[in-house]
């Protein structure tokens, strides 16, 4: 089965300030990885998707998120944090050869955003 | 507008109940899951269906049940053998490499 680590279960950054949430995988396949977000009782929006050869990735509100396979590693990155931006961040992994769509998750890391 | 619907929204249940949550989507997709979420857990599988009147379990199912009689339903059960089911619930659904999910529905053992 699939493993995702996520470092750190609390960030916290000033207002404008870098977002970095650091997540990896365990499997020696590169699988589709994605990135969610969660604002308080609710369900889970897409971020952004590594399924491809572009290595960069570029999601909605600013953030993007680099797959390195050297480092089994999708980090989650943001130039400069907003308000907004707090919530809680999954990362998730799919397997590349699986027509099941099932999803392993990362136990998330809750984004705090001082003004 | 497409999407997943899951109700309640809220759901509070006595020790020794079962209680059903509803999970609809009007996505056309044939992939449907049921993941439980807890403090620091991140989101863990119960069960999953790839095609009516078929079901899986996932990592976690013992104590739960499901159904798949219609594409667009995917109810779960939460039978009285889960010793603690007090947790937030998410459905999705999917298609390709994309998934969808619904708004939630947390239940409360009191």
């Amino acid at each position: 089965a699939q493993s995702v680590t996520q470092l750190g279960s609390h960030v916290s950054v000033s207002e404008g300030a870098l977002v970095l949430l650091r997540c990896n995988y365990s499997s020696s396949v590169p699988p589709y990885l994605f990135w969610y977000v969660q604002y308080p009782n609710q369900g889970l929006q897409l971020l952004l998707k590594y399924t491809s050869a572009a290595t960069l990735v570029k999601g909605i509100n600013g953030f993007e998120a680099e797959f390195k396979k050297s480092e089994t590693s999708f980090h989650l990155t943001k130039p400069s944090a907003h308000m907004s931006d707090a919530a809680e961040y999954f990362c998730a992994v799919k397997d590349r050869g699986s027509t099941l769509g099932r999803l392993y998750f990362g136990r998330g890391t809750q984004l705090t955003v001082w003004p | 507008d497409g999407g997943i619907t899951q109700s309640p929204k809220y759901l509070f249940r006595k020790e020794g109940q079962n209680v059903t949550l509803s999970c609809e989507q009007n996505l056309n997709h044939d992939a449907m899951y049921w993941y439980r979420q807890d403090p620091g857990q991140g989101l863990r599988l119960i069960y999953y269906s790839q095609i009516v009147n078929d079901f899986q379990k996932g990592d976690i199912a013992e104590g739960y049940s499901v159904s798949r009689e219609k594409k667009e339903s995917f109810p779960l059960t939460v039978t009285s053998a889960q010793k603690n089911p007090t947790a937030f619930y998410l459905c999705a659904s999917s298609v390709d490499t994309e998934a969808f999910f619904g708004q939630g529905t947390r239940l409360t053992v009191v």
